[in-house]
């Protein structure tokens, strides 16, 4: 069983539409949990990031941690065609000053958003 | 532009033909690391430098070498390529003090097949 289990896709949506991304895991020592946006063709960008439990908002992006239930979301309100790329999830169970910040990576969910 | 550039991006060589992926960023960061993205299996880092001469394995350095003579150049070596080294790579960078929330700077990607 893989440490962070993420549904590949594709997800297609309207414009306009609420997107609900997730990831779940099994390893109950993370406690850095964040989002990477990847479009075709690119390196993988920050888009959220997470300490411990709760919601994060930033814009029309909401991260949420359930560390009870070792579930992660991502949620996009009024989707843009814009919005369509891959969506990693990441985390992590230690940030060292010093180390190989090492990032445990899904496999990442394909959204499309149809204009 | 601050950025991470890779090269090259594609590269299509033959079992067994030493060849190297260079990497260089222009944001002073001391962390440097490289992945290699496959389907189904997300990012799994090769090897990561905290800093200049100061290398060390990830979770997949088997067939991998690196070097960190400059600050900002992190070539990876890949001295005789197998089929099973076919996949995408990435470079990444970030800083190496200060609060880090696991924000990893990420090149464009080099897409390798080993035939």
């Amino acid at each position: 069983q893989k440490e962070v289990e993420q549904d590949p896709g594709p997800l297609s949506v309207p414009e306009g539409a609420i997107v609900s991304l997730n990831c779940t895991y099994s390893n109950s020592a993370f406690q850095y949990f964040m989002w990477y946006r990847q479009y075709s063709r690119k390196g993988p960008e920050l888009l959220m990031y997470t300490y411990s439990s709760g919601n994060k908002e930033d814009g029309r992006f909401t991260a949420q941690v359930d560390k009870s239930s070792k579930y992660i979301s991502l949620f996009i309100r009024d989707s843009q065609p814009s919005d369509s790329a891959t969506y990693l999830c990441a985390m992590s169970d230690k940030f060292e000053d010093t180390g190989r910040r090492a990032l445990t990576f899904g496999s990442g969910t394909r959204l499309q958003v149809q204009p | 532009e601050a950025q991470v550039t890779q090269n090259p991006r594609y590269l299509i060589t033959v079992t067994g033909k030493k060849l190297t992926v260079t990497c260089s960023q222009n944001m002073n960061h001391e962390y440097m690391s490289w992945y290699r993205q496959d389907p189904g299996l997300g990012l799994r880092q090769i090897y990561y430098s905290m800093n200049v001469e100061v290398t060390d394995k990830g979770d997949v350095p088997e067939g991998y070498k690196v070097s960190r003579k400059e600050k900002r150049n992190f070539p990876l070596i890949l001295e005789s390529p197998s089929p099973n080294q076919t996949s995408l790579y990435f470079c990444a960078s970030s800083l190496s003090l200060g609060v880090y929330t696991g924000e990893q700077f990420f090149g464009p990607g080099t897409r390798l097949t080993v035939l």
